[in-house]
């Protein structure tokens, strides 16, 4: 069963860019690696998604070494609505899609 | 194009009552899921549904708890007997048919047991 550790929380200003990582030492190789923000009050929000190297979208980035067996999700120049709690998600095992959410890390954006 | 729909969102139950949570899958997706959050902690899988089908209940508490995704209509996750243990935010997430691993999640439903 793959299993994911992060920071439990983390804390930030306004402008910066901030960097969580994700350790994943037992990821499969057809598993691909997730991250979801959560607001209070909300279910999680997809953010971004990859498989290796390096994912870019409109909100973030996210870096993956060659060995997988961690990720790092990039969030450049953060503001205050960027506080929230940050998921690393890998595929759940069994190939049934269920996802395995751990404890999150919580951002906390100071302005 | 709407989201993941769920109804009602804010439920209030009694000891011993019935609760029913609807989820409206988005448009087009044909799998949903079930989690449930307690406060200050992450979401726990619950059930994994396509159309008329059960595909893996693993984490459904054995007994009070089942759920549906009938051909028509919401899926509904239906607790009965509720006790106070039950109070959390259950959430419903639905992905389309050969993007199982994008789950896109619906607002939640807090229920409240008194």
């Amino acid at each position: 069963l793959a299993k994911t550790t992060q920071p439990i929380s983390m804390d930030s200003y306004e402008g910066q860019e901030v960097n969580i990582t994700c350790s994943h030492n037992n990821i499969a190789t057809n598993d691909y690696i997730t991250w979801y923000q959560q607001f209070p009050s909300q279910g999680p929000r997809f953010i971004i998604q990859g498989y290796k190297t390096k994912v870019t979208n409109e909100v973030a980035s996210l870096f993956i070494p060659a060995d997988r067996k961690s990720s790092t999700l990039s969030l450049p120049r953060v503001s205050l609505s960027d506080t929230a709690v940050y998921y690393c998600l890998i595929k759940g095992a069994g190939g049934y899609n269920k996802l395995i959410f751990g404890a999150g890390t919580r951002l906390a954006v100071h302005p | 194009n709407a989201g993941v729909m769920q109804n009602p969102r804010h439920l209030v139950r009694r000891r011993g009552q019935e609760a029913r949570l609807r989820c409206s899958p988005m448009k087009g997706h044909s799998h949903v899921y079930w989690y449930r959050q307690l406060p200050e902690e992450g979401l726990k899988f619950m059930v994994y549904l396509q159309k008329e089908n059960i595909i893996d209940e693993s984490g459904m508490p054995k007994e009070r708890f089942s759920a549906e995704f009938p051909k028509e209509g919401p899926s509904i996750l239906r607790i009965q007997q509720v006790v106070r243990g039950d109070s959390a935010a259950y959430f419903c997430a639905s992905s389309p048919e050969g993007a199982e691993e994008t789950q896109y999640f619906g607002p939640g439903t807090r229920l409240l047991v008194l």
